[in-house]
């Protein structure tokens, strides 16, 4: 069975780099699509964006000047970069898989909260 | 962007009733590319249904989903006390794939 789990540090400071992690477990990273999406306490969810091992990427326009990701192949993880965060950037991120780009997420995440505040 | 508008906020049943839950799409959506969500406290969300009408594994056959173009719907026909959750509905035929806003089915 295919687990993702997110890491990280769970506060960040304001206009410092937010930075995380998700290992996939149970499967190969290879061939499939990984997201991130997050959603501030109490609001709904917010695709950040995409990224497949090969390393093409699809951001969100709304993030993109600020989004970063990575993928590891050795280590079966990828990783997110969010720049400049301030206090809107709060929320719990999750990460999922998609089988390919344009599909939906049937593995996801158990979440992270990442609080941005001095 | 394809903004996703769901009606309505929140719906407040009985065990045993019918939900109806609706989503309309600022434009038009491939029903191929749209997906609903079950989200309860603390948890990740769960997929429920995708290509508009297709109950994801493990989804009970009470969750029915229609709809093409901008109208979608979710139907849960007999609310049993697992599903009282918020939904969400999603496109992921255009980018950025975007989400509604939620609609919470409460007791």
């Amino acid at each position: 069975q295919v687990q993702l789990q997110e890491s990280g540090p769970g506060l960040v400071r304001p206009s410092e780099t937010l930075a995380l992690t998700c290992n996939v477990s149970g499967g190969s990273i290879s061939n499939y699509y990984w997201n991130w999406i997050r959603q501030p306490a109490g609001k709904g969810l917010e695709w950040i964006g995409h990224i497949y091992p090969s390393g093409s990427t699809n951001y969100n326009p709304s993030l993109k000047s600020r989004v970063t990701m990575s993928v590891d192949t050795s280590k079966n993880q990828f990783s997110l970069k969010l720049s400049s965060v301030t206090a809107a950037d709060t929320a719990v991120y999750y990460c999922a898989r998609g089988r390919d780009s344009y599909s939906r997420f049937v593995y996801w995440g158990q979440g992270t909260l990442v609080t941005v505040s001095s | 962007e394809i903004v996703l508008t769901q009606s309505p906020g929140t719906l407040s049943l009985s065990p045993g009733e019918r939900a109806t839950l609706s989503c309309r799409a600022s434009q038009s959506v491939s029903s191929d590319y749209f997906a609903w969500y079950q989200q309860k406290p603390g948890q990740a969300p769960r997929l429920v249904m995708y290509g508009a009408s297709i109950r994801a594994t493990g989804i009970p056959d009470r969750f029915s989903g229609s709809g093409s173009g901008t109208d979608f719907t979710l139907t849960i026909s007999g609310l049993e006390p697992e599903d009282f959750a918020v939904y969400y509905c999603q496109q992921y035929g255009s980018s950025p794939r975007t989400f509604g806003q939620g609609t919470k089915v409460e007791v």
